[in-house]
């Protein structure tokens, strides 16, 4: 049974810190998501990759986040230096569309 | 007005019960239309895409109403296991946007 993978689950890390949270998309598939999630906000989506190239990353702080796929197994996403309102999860998905896409289990961020 | 809206609920219903919830969108140009499930604490799940024609899979039904926009998600028969958060997801032509909504919550009670 293919699954998305994220790693870490969970991580707490002090304000201004790096945070480098990891996806591993289902193999074969082409199309990459990474979404915020917060009580307030709901789930927003912050970038998307298709054959690993950015293909819209308007939702995503560009002074502090940047996304990369360095290759087709593996995406990433840092927060450069990271800020308390960065608390939430973090989800990857992947699919061969936007139309179906298979998330992971997240990873559940705080910074304090 | 939102992006795309839902009723946060929740909305408890008996075990048995049919509930149904909208999600209303603003986007006039919004092509491709979704329900997804997330249970507590878990990663949201497809539950089935929303068609012009309406659709069905098992107890689940979906509709959309393109003049009114928004679309349904009605569940016959409630079960236990139905408890979850219902998201609905609107995406535009050319993929320009695609947007979740907060979600509604389901609570099935015996």
């Amino acid at each position: 049974d293919a699954r998305v993978t994220q790693t870490p689950r969970h991580k707490v890390t002090e304000m201004g810190q790096e945070v480098t949270m990891r996806c591993q998309p289902i193999l074969g598939h082409n199309t990459v998501f990474w979404y915020r999630q917060t009580m307030m906000q709901g789930l927003e989506l912050l970038a998307y990759f298709r054959n690993r190239a950015p293909l819209d990353d308007s939702g995503m702080p560009k002074d502090r986040f940047s996304a990369e796929m360095p290759d087709a197994t593996l995406a990433t996403l840092k927060i450069q230096p990271s800020e308390p309102r960065d608390s939430a999860v973090y989800f990857c998905a992947s699919g061969t569309t936007a139309y179906e896409q298979y998330f992971g289990p997240g990873t559940r961020l705080t910074v304090t | 007005r939102k992006e795309v809206e839902q009723d946060p609920g929740p909305f408890n219903v008996p075990e048995g019960a049919t509930v149904a919830f909208n999600c209303t969108y603003s986007n006039s140009a919004s092509q491709s239309f979704f329900w997804y499930r997330q249970d507590c604490r878990k990663e949201p799940k497809l539950l089935m895409s929303v068609y012009s024609s309406g659709n069905e899979d098992g107890r689940f039904t979906a509709q959309l109403n393109r003049a009114s926009q928004y679309i349904s998600l009605l569940i016959r028969d409630s079960k236990l296991s139905d408890s979850a958060t219902y998201l609905c997801v609107v995406i535009s032509s050319g993929y320009s946007t695609l947007t979740f909504g907060k979600g509604t919550m389901l609570l099935v009670s015996p």
